[in-house]
């Protein structure tokens, strides 16, 4: 059974529409990530929640931002997409303190 | 920010044969060094984590070695099999709790 479950798995959206991807866990796990994902490329991480806590890396566009109503939730919001922003994103959980990552199967991300 | 350089960025090898992957970093910091597998169009699987107490891990024909005067850990995977072919991605934690990846390695097992 998925542990980790995004959805929708391919998403299209048009140039500037705001555009929602969520995620869900049934791990428990403390920790919520969220990554973007370029073709041939490696997993690029934007943000993370520690319980209610979140975190943004520094290189973080203001175009994306993340809610996490609970524990088991998690929402990857992108205010005005570009062309540039296509592409896989991941969201995956653990643990805290140096925890395996548990990756669900992305939303695939298509600009208009 | 941390530096991973993650080598050869693509590989080939014979079916049965042995493939070696080398990760070297920067952070003297980091204490978890996990490796992912990734089928195209999949989502990236943990298959073996090494933390910096340990110089040496074994899972069945998947291996870990870290070197952590070095600053380098590599992944050795043994008689290899047509269903390894994947890219595979080095991984050490920077800070609390994140990842920094390398930049990946796509193995080809060659029946």
């Amino acid at each position: 059974d998925a542990m980790v479950i995004q959805n929708p798995r391919y998403q299209v959206t048009q140039f500037g529409k705001p555009v929602t991807l969520s995620c869900s866990q049934t791990l428990n796990h403390n920790v919520m990530y969220w990554y973007q994902q370029k073709s041939s490329q490696a997993p690029k991480l934007l943000f993370h929640y520690y319980d209610k806590d979140f975190n943004n890396e520094a290189d973080t566009p203001d175009n994306f931002q993340s809610r996490r109503p609970n524990t088991s939730f998690c929402f990857l919001d992108i205010r005005s997409p570009g062309l540039g922003d296509a592409a896989m994103y991941l969201c995956a959980t653990s643990r805290a303190g140096s925890q395996p990552q548990h990756f669900g199967d992305g939303t695939r991300l298509s600009i208009l | 920010g941390e530096n991973v350089e993650q080598h050869p960025s693509t590989l080939s090898v014979q079916e049965g044969d042995s493939a070696v992957i080398k990760c070297t970093y920067s952070d003297s910091a980091s204490n978890y060094f996990p490796w992912y597998k990734q089928e195209l169009g999949k989502r990236p699987q943990l298959i073996i984590d090494i933390r910096s107490n340990v110089g040496e891990k074994k899972d069945q024909r998947i291996a870990v070695t870290l070197n952590k005067t070095a600053k380098h850990f590599s992944l050795h995977i043994t008689e290899t099999q047509p269903e390894d072919s994947a890219v595979y991605f080095c991984a050490l934690e920077t800070g609390a709790n994140n990842l920094f990846f390398g930049t990946g390695t796509r193995l080809t097992v060659i029946p």
